[in-house]
């Protein structure tokens, strides 16, 4: 069984830096062809991808946030780390880690999320 | 890269059928067979439905099915029932030179 929780600050002021941790069990994320991903979602709004890394340590990022993101893995712990620079207000939201294989490209499952508020 | 385009909202009776679209370009839903559809209920994590167009995962009812002509992707509800209510979301893979992964904007169905 697949699964995921992620990991963070509730609270980041404007400017700040937000560090995330997805850790995860039931797969390793050096098998080939596995990858983890995170998703926002703003309160009240849609889905929105932010970053994914797979097996082979090969990184993918939302071109309109690639500037601020940087994702990362550490195979022994089970854990993908994501930080994202330059918190802002429009950055609240719940964010979701999620397995995914990367010839079916569906994320399954996701963890169930962690909400970030941006306030000074 | 946009989102892909869903209708905000669709409704139906139980029993009845409903079908949401998901239109995206020929640089992501018309270049691969890879559209995922997932079901979000309020304050619950997004669980995914269907993935590669239209195979479903392991437990997923068989009253979920997708499809795909060109530019556009399908989700199609038979037999209505009330726990069906939620939002759906497509999203498409949309090749590694740009935006890998693209959602659509979401479409809340209501069971009358």
């Amino acid at each position: 069984q697949i699964t995921l929780k992620e990991s963070g600050p509730t609270l980041v002021k404007p400017t700040q830096t937000l560090t995330l941790t997805c850790t995860f069990s039931g797969f390793s994320l050096s098998t080939s062809g596995v990858g983890v991903g995170w998703i926002r979602q703003p309160p009240g709004k849609a889905l929105e991808w932010l970053a994914l890394i797979y097996w082979d340590d090969d990184k993918r990022y939302s071109p309109s946030l690639k500037s601020r993101l940087t994702i990362t893995k550490d195979t022994s712990k089970n854990q993908v780390v994501l930080t994202m620079t330059n918190m802002d207000p429009v950055d609240t939201a719940t964010y979701y880690c999620a397995h995914v294989v990367v010839t079916a490209m569906g994320f399954d499952p996701w963890g169930q999320g962690t909400l970030v508020t941006v306030s000074s | 890269q946009s989102a892909l385009t869903q209708p905000a909202s669709v409704s139906g009776s139980p029993g009845q059928s409903i079908t949401i679209s998901c239109t995206g370009t020929s640089s992501d839903v018309g270049s691969y067979n890879l559209v995922s559809w997932y079901q979000q209920h309020p304050g619950k994590a997004p669980k995914l439905m269907i993935y590669e167009v239209s195979k479903r995962p392991s437990g997923v009812s068989n009253r979920f099915s997708g499809s795909k002509s060109g530019n556009t992707a399908s989700l199609t509800i038979s037999g209505l029932q009330a726990e069906d209510e939620a939002d759906y979301y497509c999203c498409s893979y949309a090749g590694s030179s740009t935006f890998d992964v693209v959602f659509g904007g979401g479409t809340k169905l209501t069971v009358l």
